[in-house]
């Protein structure tokens, strides 16, 4: 069973257009992120939902907006896709909360996302 | 704004070797220090640290953290071609929906 799942795997899509990337945890865990990796492998945090509520939300554009139906699903909209877009996104879940010193997080495949 | 530095950034050597990658960190709130190794896909945890001084041994890795001097080593040793992979230090600070900030990486290459 796949712990962190991600769809679609592969994305390319034009300039100006939406898009949305799905990520579903089976693991029970309270908290699930977004992370973007550009094309030098650096991962940065974009999002953190726990318990449906946007806990932060770094320096990252309006046009990303994380959507969380339930704790298991952690969905990622992009709007007016912009080449600088293109990049991995990974979805990841971790258990633990405020006043836990566990931060091991469980990634997805990743998505590999790429404007055109 | 917290910062974890990795060094070195690549490093070749043969199988069989020993390589120590390094990884220093300022976080206003630190609660943890985590290894990920990250082949084609999706990083993959190896150890967590949260105390300073303790060594986490999983066969022929082995990570310790010293606190005092905010730094963590990851050791490999007698190297196998199937440790080539990007290794990537990462540092919990505030509650776990912070998330973890990342450092650039580690490219380790084993060669035959």
């Amino acid at each position: 069973d796949t712990a962190v799942s991600q769809t679609p795997k592969y994305l390319v899509t034009q300039m100006g257009n939406d898009k949305s990337i799905k990520c579903e945890q089976n693991l029970g865990h309270d908290t699930m992120y977004w992370y973007k990796q550009d094309s030098k492998k650096f991962l940065k945090i974009m999002f953190s939902y726990n318990n449906k509520e946007l806990i932060i939300n770094e320096t990252v554009p309006n046009r990303f907006s994380p959507k969380s139906p339930d704790k298991a699903h952690l969905n990622l909209h992009i709007n007016s896709l912009e080449l600088g877009d293109s990049a991995v996104y990974f979805c990841a879940s971790s258990q633990d909360f405020y006043g836990s010193f566990s931060y091991e997080q469980y990634f997805g495949p990743g998505t590999r996302l790429t404007v055109t | 704004e917290d910062k974890v530095v990795q060094s070195p950034l690549s490093l070749v050597v043969h199988e069989g070797d020993t390589v120590t990658l390094n990884c220093s960190y300022e976080v206003t709130n630190f609660r943890s220090l985590l290894w990920y190794k990250q082949e084609k896909k999706a990083p993959t945890f190896l150890f967590m640290l949260t105390s300073s001084g303790i060594e986490k041994k999983s066969g022929r890795l082995s990570s310790i953290l010293d606190k005092k001097e905010l730094f963590s080593i990851l050791n490999i040793t007698a190297t196998q071609t199937g440790d080539s992979a990007i290794y990537l230090c990462a540092v919990g600070g505030g509650g776990g929906a912070d998330g973890l900030t990342f450092g650039k990486g580690t490219h380790l290459i084993i060669q035959p």
